[in-house]
């Protein structure tokens, strides 16, 4: 079956970066697009943007453009998000999810709490 | 790209029927069929439950449906049973490949 596990929660400093892995297994990494989704604390869903495991191709939201750099090591079936220069209001569970039918996303990661505290 | 408007609630008795709007425009909602739904119960990962505007995935039981006009999409859920009390999104394909997800609207079973 697809999963998608994630890593463990972060805790980091105002102006520091995070970087959180997602790896898939029970479905062939490289055909299907990963997005990666956050909620604030009492709050909604955020679209960040995709990666393409296939070759790497990214597109992010225009709120995270020079922020946040989507990668992937397909030799171990895993993709990162790094979000560089965290403020407080990056504090949010982040979730990798995979796309697959039509525009949707149909399999979501356990999610990942990253706090920004100081 | 402004998230998609949802009511922040709605609420009705077992067995009726309860209908959540999704306000977007016309460079979101009302411009593509790429409107989907998801289900978020407290502290878990959302689950997909509409794609496509009104198409279900397997395993969705078909009390719930989906529907658009305009730059509004709705997902309604006729039949409701408690266990459907939880937190919905929308999300609409926007062009060039970006998505954005509704305010979400926590449903709740009188």
């Amino acid at each position: 079956q697809v999963q998608l596990v994630q890593s463990g929660p972060e805790v980091k400093k105002p102006g520091a970066s995070v970087k959180v892995s997602c790896k898939a297994s029970g479905y062939t990494f490289t055909g299907y697009y990963i997005h990666w989704v956050r909620q604030a604390p009492g709050q909604g869903l955020e679209w960040m943007g995709w990666i393409t495991p296939n070759n790497g191709a990214t597109n992010y939201a225009q709120n995270f453009q020079g922020r946040v750099t989507m990668t992937r090591d397909t030799s171990i079936s895993t993709v990162y998000m790094e979000l560089s220069s965290l403020r407080y209001d990056d504090t949010a569970v982040y979730f990798c999810a995979r796309g697959g039918t039509s525009h949707a996303v149909e399999y979501w990661g356990q999610g990942t709490l990253v706090t920004v505290s100081s | 790209q402004s998230a998609l408007t949802q009511p922040r609630s709605v609420s009705a008795s077992p067995g009726q029927s309860v209908t959540i709007s999704c306000t977007g425009t016309s460079s979101d909602v009302g411009g593509y069929n790429y409107v989907s739904w998801y289900q978020q119960y407290p502290g878990k990962g959302p689950k997909f439950m509409i794609y496509d505007v009104s198409k279900r995935p397997s395993g969705v039981p078909d009390r719930f449906s989906g529907s658009k006009s305009g730059n509004t999409a709705s997902l309604t859920i006729s039949g409701l049973q408690g266990e459907d009390e939880a937190d919905y999104y929308c999300c609409s394909y926007a062009g060039s490949l970006t998505y954005v997800f509704g305010t979400g609207t926590k449903v709740t079973v009188l």
